[in-house]
């Protein structure tokens, strides 16, 4: 069974407007750690918002934000006011406590229009 | 900076001979691990070392070798190399393995073989 399930392959959004972009995970460690990462057409992999499991609050930095729900085991990534630089593959990934793997959904690319 | 470097960016090579995709990182992490990443699969665990001399697979070893002789490198290398090992490959390494660790990746090699 999948650990990281990405149900969009691809989304549009127009610029300045808010997009959501749906991840869940599967996981019965209670320890772990969800990862969004970034990826340009240039292929660099960038870091964008960590959400650990035992966080009360949902993990904010900058226009991304993670709508964390446990008991739904989702934590879907909130990109506010949408810029055209935006546009790229977006990896959701989990690492579990005292594993070494980051374990990685199929990407969601998004595309911004102006 | 604090980075993971790996070379080279591209690279073209014929089936069967052999090569090596170096990776280094200055940030004295131990753990270190290599991705490749293909269209509709994501980032898939080919190999990962918790510390100098500790490898391990991950889940598509099939056709790779690594070592860790060192804290700082972790070369990637192909014996053998077939057409099906065509993949963009990524670098990473980690601090811990805490759930609340992530990877730093490298900027990635295509990697091409004819």
């Amino acid at each position: 069974a999948q650990k990281i399930t990405q149900t969009q392959p691809g989304m549009f959004v127009q610029e300045k407007e808010a997009v959501t972009l749906d991840c869940t995970y599967d996981t019965s460690d209670p320890s772990y750690g969800l990862f969004w990462y970034k990826q340009p057409s240039s292929g660099e992999m960038i870091f964008l918002i960590y959400q650990g499991s035992y966080d009360q609050q949902n993990a904010t930095e900058g226009r991304y934000s993670l709508n964390f729900q446990k008991a739904r085991k989702s934590a879907n990534l909130v990109i506010s006011a949408s810029q055209l630089g935006d546009s790229a593959m977006y990896f959701c990934a989990m690492r579990e406590e005292g594993y070494s793997t980051l374990t990685f959904g199929k990407g969601t690319m998004l595309l911004v229009s102006p | 900076e604090a980075q993971v470097t790996q070379n080279p960016r591209y690279l073209i090579t014929v089936t069967g001979k052999k090569l090596t995709v170096t990776c280094s990182q200055n940030m004295n992490h131990e753990y270190m691990s290599w991705y490749r990443q293909d269209p509709g699969l994501g980032l898939r665990q080919i190999y990962y070392s918790m510390n100098v001399e500790v490898t391990d697979k991950g889940d598509v070893p099939e056709g790779y070798k690594v070592s860790r002789k060192e804290k700082r490198n972790f070369p990637l290398i192909l014996e053998s190399p077939s057409p099906n090992q065509t993949s963009l490959y990524f670098c990473a390494s980690s601090l811990g393995n805490t759930g609340k660790t992530g990877y730093t990746f490298g900027s990635g090699t295509r990697l091409t073989v004819v």
